[in-house]
């Protein structure tokens, strides 16, 4: 257990539906990273927050946002679904921006249909 | 940008070892990382390389040549649970300097442990 907790565990929507996932960083965590993976892709970077403030965007759909909340947590949330979204999103977190090691949540597998 | 090449898919035999690839093309480095992920579970970190040579832990080592865009995870003494994605990954500073980096992944190698 890595001590990262994401909800839900699993999400099943439809096409051009919107939905939150939801991320908690290990304590005493600022920093929270975003990733999709899916079968064709692989482990893709989407963004991180550090202590509430965007500090890095990767490759993140603009139908994509997220936001870091002052107690810490993390909200991915992806609009108008296509079926191509279908993925697992993995929440991370780490001491600090500049921390080398990230601890991965379980992950949200989102079915989109 | 970067770009990671590893071998999709590998066998070996329990007890054995195992040699894992990784070459990259970075427009920029701050140290590469070795991951494990088991089927539908987190990645878990195994190690970071950031200078040239050789990280030891335990049953894994990690290799790094930086002027060659060239790494390796070696796993000795092979057990079944050993078989999972490996999953090599870059990291650079970000683009904006905002003192912070990303994360770049490689597709991963999965790695089967036959008896």
């Amino acid at each position: 257990d890595s001590g990262v907790t994401q909800t839900p565990k699993h999400l099943i929507t439809a096409t051009g539906q919107r939905v939150t996932l939801r991320c908690s960083p290990r304590s005493g965590d600022l920093s929270v990273y975003w990733y999709q993976q899916s079968l064709d892709q692989g482990l893709q970077f989407l963004i991180q927050y550090y202590n509430g403030e965007e500090r890095a965007k990767g490759n993140i759909l603009e139908r994509f946002s997220a936001q870091q909340f002052p107690d810490l947590h993390s909200e991915l949330n992806l609009s108008s679904l296509e079926l191509g979204d279908s993925a697992l999103y993995f929440c991370a977190s780490s001491v600090s921006g500049l921390s080398y090691e990230q601890y991965f949540g379980p992950g949200t597998r989102l079915t989109v249909t | 940008g970067q770009n990671i090449d590893q071998p999709t898919e590998m066998t070996a035999t329990e007890g054995a070892i195992v040699q894992i690839n990784c070459t990259y093309q970075t427009s920029g480095f701050n140290g590469l990382f070795w991951y494990q992920q088991h089927a539908g579970e987190a990645p878990t970190f195994l190690s970071y390389n950031v200078l040239d040579g050789l990280e030891e832990k335990g049953r894994f080592s990690s290799f790094l040549s930086r002027s060659k865009g060239y790494s390796y995870l070696l796993l000795k003494e092979l057990q079944m649970k050993d078989s999972a994605s490996y999953l090599c990954a870059v990291r650079d500073p970000d683009a904006a300097g905002a003192g912070s980096y990303q994360l770049t992944f490689g597709k991963g190698t999965k790695l089967s442990v036959i008896p």
